[in-house]
């Protein structure tokens, strides 16, 4: 089976310059969710999906994120424009339905200079 | 919301030695508790979870408990062996997972 697919691995761009991270879930994972982990501390939620419908966003700083699960299956997040407060691992999970294991991508790096 | 402790934040132990993590949690609706094992530049992958029906659960050297009256739960990790050392954490679900800081766990040889 293959897992949670994250691209890029790494990314490194401007501050104020947009980027977009892609997240391919396990195949027939209903739930997605994207956190952001900074050095050292837990996961952070960003956005969770059941579907293609964005459940819970509360803690997505929607004046420069976005996020969207076209069909119910990938998922893209962008930043724009991006700080240099956002450099940290974004990292995509997917579970087969709410309350389960939660898989997680390998992340994307994002350092902003 | 949700909010999840976790202590303590470092660890080390000499192999063979055991290791005790503990993390509280504030939502006595939570009713999923994993834990994640991270190692260095590495996605978190799960080791052991437990649901709130259930108050210990074993995988060979790891176990956890669940005091839901307490709202606190432990990884307890026996017979350490350096491939141990990573970045553990926990996490409690309703609704959404929300996770613990992290313990960072040496196991010296």
């Amino acid at each position: 089976e293959a897992g949670v697919v994250q691209s890029p691995r790494y990314k490194i761009i401007e501050k104020k310059q947009p980027v977009a991270f892609w997240c391919n879930p396990i195949s027939g994972h209903n739930t997605l969710y994207w956190y952001l982990q900074n050095l050292g501390q837990g996961p952070e939620l960003l956005i969770r999906y059941e579907n293609e419908e964005a459940v819970d966003d509360s803690q997505l700083p929607k004046d420069r994120f976005s996020a969207e699960r076209l069909k119910g299956v990938d998922s893209t997040l962008k930043i724009q424009p991006a700080e240099l407060g956002d450099s940290a691992v974004y990292l995509c999970a997917s579970s087969s339905h709410l309350g389960t294991e939660a898989f997680f991508g390998q992340g994307t790096r994002l350092t902003v200079v | 919301g949700e909010n999840v402790e976790q202590h303590p934040s470092t660890l080390s132990v000499q192999e063979g030695d055991s290791a005790v993590i503990k993390c509280t949690y504030s939502d006595s609706a939570s009713n999923y508790f994993p834990w994640y094992k991270q190692e260095l530049g590495k996605r978190p992958q799960l080791i052991i979870d437990i649901r709130s029906n259930v108050g210990e659960k074993k995988d060979q050297r790891i176990a956890v408990t669940l005091n839901k009256t307490a709202k606190h739960f432990s990884l307890h990790i026996t017979e350490t062996q350096p491939e141990d050392s990573a970045v553990y954490f926990c996490a409690a679900f309703y609704g959404k997972l929300t996770f613990g800081q992290g313990t960072i766990l040496t196991v010296h040889p």
